[in-house]
């Protein structure tokens, strides 16, 4: 069973486009995040919501709205979709107290032609 | 603000063989996690190992040790008998720690090393 997972594993889309990439987890924890992989691979924290609230909003431009229906999903609208949101972006779920891991789902490459 | 910084951007080492990766870090907490994570070429992150900054004791995870030195804000990765499958990008990461034993959530975390294995 997987734990993460996101979809669509790859999106290519053109500039001016309005995209969704979905996430679920499966392991009964209270917080996820969105986090972003640049073409260095560095990656840095987007957003993340605890039990359906936003806890963290990082300088993110108001294009991305994470929408969170329950504790088991996190969702990343992007709006007008820019060639520089071209990256991987990564849900990651955990438990918040006591620091545990954080699962990270398989990523979903973003290409923005 | 805190910052994580890894000074090697690529390493190779034999299989068989021992590689350290370094990890240091700037903070003015005094609690607080540190993690490596693996990234290998499928892209998945996974949790090589773990540290709470309270305990002294170095965490271990089989073949993968760290030397934390909390004095120094030093958190290196020793990795004994380098194996072909541990060809990936490294990742040293930090997580602040909140109030009721809690976090503060989210991983701040270094550029990544490369590391290759060769056979």
């Amino acid at each position: 069973d997987t734990a993460v997972s996101q979809t669509p594993k790859y999106l290519v889309t053109q500039m001016g486009n309005d995209k969704s990439i979905k996430c679920e987890q499966n392991l009964g924890h209270d917080t996820m995040y969105w986090y972003k992989q640049d073409s260095k691979k560095f990656l840095k924290i987007m957003f993340s919501y605890n039990n359906k609230e936003l806890i963290i909003n990082e300088t993110v431009p108001n294009r991305f709205s994470p929408k969170s229906p329950d504790k088991a999903h996190l969702n990343l609208h992007i709006n007008s979709l820019e060639l520089g949101d071209s990256a991987v972006y990564f849900c990651a779920s955990s438990r918040l107290l006591l620091g545990y891991e954080q699962y990270f789902g398989p990523g979903t490459r973003l290409t923005v032609t | 603000a805190q910052t994580v910084t890894q000074s090697q951007p690529e390493m190779s080492v034999q299989e068989a063989e021992t590689v350290t990766l370094s990890c240091t870090y700037d903070t003015s907490e005094n609690n607080y996690y540190l993690f490596w994570y693996k990234q290998p070429p499928s892209r998945q992150m996974i949790l090589v190992i773990r540290q709470e900054a309270y305990k002294q004791q170095n965490a271990t995870e089989n073949r993968f040790s760290v030397n934390f030195q909390k004095a120094a804000k030093s958190f290196s990765l020793k990795i004994s008998d380098s194996q072909l499958g541990d060809t990936a990008m490294y990742f040293c990461a930090f997580m602040k720690h909140g109030n009721y034993g809690g976090s503060q959530g989210n991983l701040i975390f270094g550029k990544g090393t490369k590391l290759s294995v060769k056979p």
